[in-house]
């Protein structure tokens, strides 16, 4: 069984460029949600895709977007990055199997963006 | 008012000893899922253990134990015979309502260190 995998590891950009990240959930998980975990504090939710559509977002702007793929794998894209864009960004994969029961997430590595 | 709280910033315990690392939280839904997580040095953040809100019995998981007084809105996680290798950070985090694409809360985290 594979895990929930993210590229690149560690990644160096420069305020006002756009970033694009990217996840392959874990074998059989459907759902994909992303997080922003800035140094000492805990993971902020993103947003979670499902069946290629977002499924919910937390308190994150518009320059904030994502997508998946029919394989299930996900991109996060940020646009117009901000020096507080700089944090650990963690990937997490679910089967949601409709209906909705609290099921755990499996993360990935994350991706440690540092913007200057 | 924060969803989740953890006030331990740091705990130390000695190897072999058990040790309870505290978390409170705050919802005014019936139904929510509760989780521990473990995120060591290297980042990634690993599920030890889940507990429903209308679970009657404390969730168990090998070592991992999750004391839940309802009443309290609290899910403190219980370590037994702590080993070198549980010094980490260690999250709380819950999922509130029966969808899925509801995001999860994370406090901000306990530092672990098992001392020899």
């Amino acid at each position: 069984e594979t895990g929930v995998t993210q590229s690149p590891t560690h990644l160096i950009k420069t305020r006002g460029q756009q970033v694009t990240l990217r996840c392959s959930s874990q074998s059989g998980h459907n759902t994909v949600s992303w997080y922003q975990q800035a140094l000492g504090q805990g993971p902020q939710f993103i947003f979670q895709y499902y069946r290629e559509e977002e499924n919910g977002r937390g308190n994150f702007p518009p320059r904030f977007s994502g997508l998946q793929f029919p394989n299930y794998s996900s991109e996060l894209n940020v646009n117009a990055l901000e020096l507080d864009d700089s944090a650990l960004y963690l990937c997490a994969s679910s089967s949601t199997r409709g209906g909705g029961s609290s099921y755990e997430q499996y993360f990935g590595p994350g991706t440690r963006l540092t913007v200057t | 008012a924060q969803k989740i709280t953890q006030t331990q910033p740091g705990m130390f315990v000695q190897e072999k000893e058990a040790v309870t690392l505290d978390c409170t939280y705050d919802t005014s839904d019936q139904s929510y899922g509760l989780f521990w997580y473990k995120q060591p040095s290297s980042g990634e953040m690993i599920f030890l253990i889940y507990q429903g809100s209308y679970d009657e019995q404390n969730a168990t998981e090998g070592r991992y134990s999750l004391n839940f007084q309802k009443a309290r809105k609290s899910a403190n996680l219980v370590i037994s015979a702590s080993q070198l290798g549980d010094s980490a950070m260690y999250f709380c985090a819950m999922r509130e309502g029966l969808n899925t694409g509801n995001q999860f809360y994370f406090g901000t985290g306990t530092s672990l260190t098992v001392i020899p």
